[in-house]
């Protein structure tokens, strides 16, 4: 069955860096959703993307996040210099778009800000 | 953001008898639902949903029930089993939030032998 796949599972990046979630969404499905899950929080939305673009972010995606499809299969979370309050579970998901309003989670990539 | 609340952080029971997960909401522009299940280190997984025009929907051995009025939903698994021991997540999405999930707290069912 195919599924939503995330790297790395970890990173670990200290104040100030730059880091690069890597995602690769179902390949038929046209909606890309980051998500990210501070330990003993909610999950929350961060951005959807559309049509090699973004279609809606939240309040939390500021000017440090980007995203980027950058080849057809991978889509990507950038965040520009991480604050240590960064320290999440980020989800990518996706979904079809044809219909279904299911999205399908992948493991999630578990950043650590020191 | 108190949209999506699951009051119940914690949820044990017997294997071979009903669980049920409980989910509340207060926006009313709410109109499509889903439960998802997290078992630790992966990735929430997608359960079942329920559109607003209906009540009920059923799939094996989840059922998934809406109340508009009340603006509450619930999930039952019946008979649970021990692999169904993971956290809950009620998740909503509607009209005004676009195609963002909104998602409760989650319940962490516990399902003993």
């Amino acid at each position: 069955e195919p599924e939503v796949t995330q790297t790395p599972s970890h990173q670990v990046t200290q104040m100030g860096q730059e880091v690069i979630l890597r995602c690769v969404p179902i390949s038929n499905h046209l909606y890309f959703y980051w998500y990210r899950q501070i330990l003993g929080q909610k999950v929350e939305f961060l951005v959807s993307f559309y049509n090699n673009e973004i279609s809606e972010k939240s309040e939390i995606f500021d000017d440090q996040f980007s995203v980027e499809r950058p080849d057809g299969s991978n889509f990507t979370l950038k965040i520009r210099s991480t604050k240590l309050e960064d320290s999440a579970m980020y989800f990518c998901a996706s979904n079809t778009g044809t219909g279904g309003y299911e999205q399908y989670f992948g493991p999630g990539t578990r950043l650590t800000v020191t | 953001d108190q949209q999506v609340k699951q009051n119940s952080p914690s949820l044990s029971v017997q294997e071979g008898r009903i669980s049920i997960l409980n989910c509340d909401y207060t926006n009313s522009m709410f109109d499509y639902f889903l439960w998802y299940k997290k078992y630790p280190a992966e990735g929430p997984t997608f359960l079942i949903s329920i559109s607003s025009i209906k009540d009920k929907n059923e799939d094996g051995r989840f059922t998934v029930f809406l109340n508009k009025s009340a603006k509450h939903l619930s999930l039952h698994i019946v008979p649970s089993q021990p692999g169904d021991s993971a956290v809950y997540f009620c998740a909503a999405l509607g009209e005004t939030s676009g195609s963002r999930l909104t998602f409760g707290e989650g319940t962490q069912l516990t399902v003993n032998p």
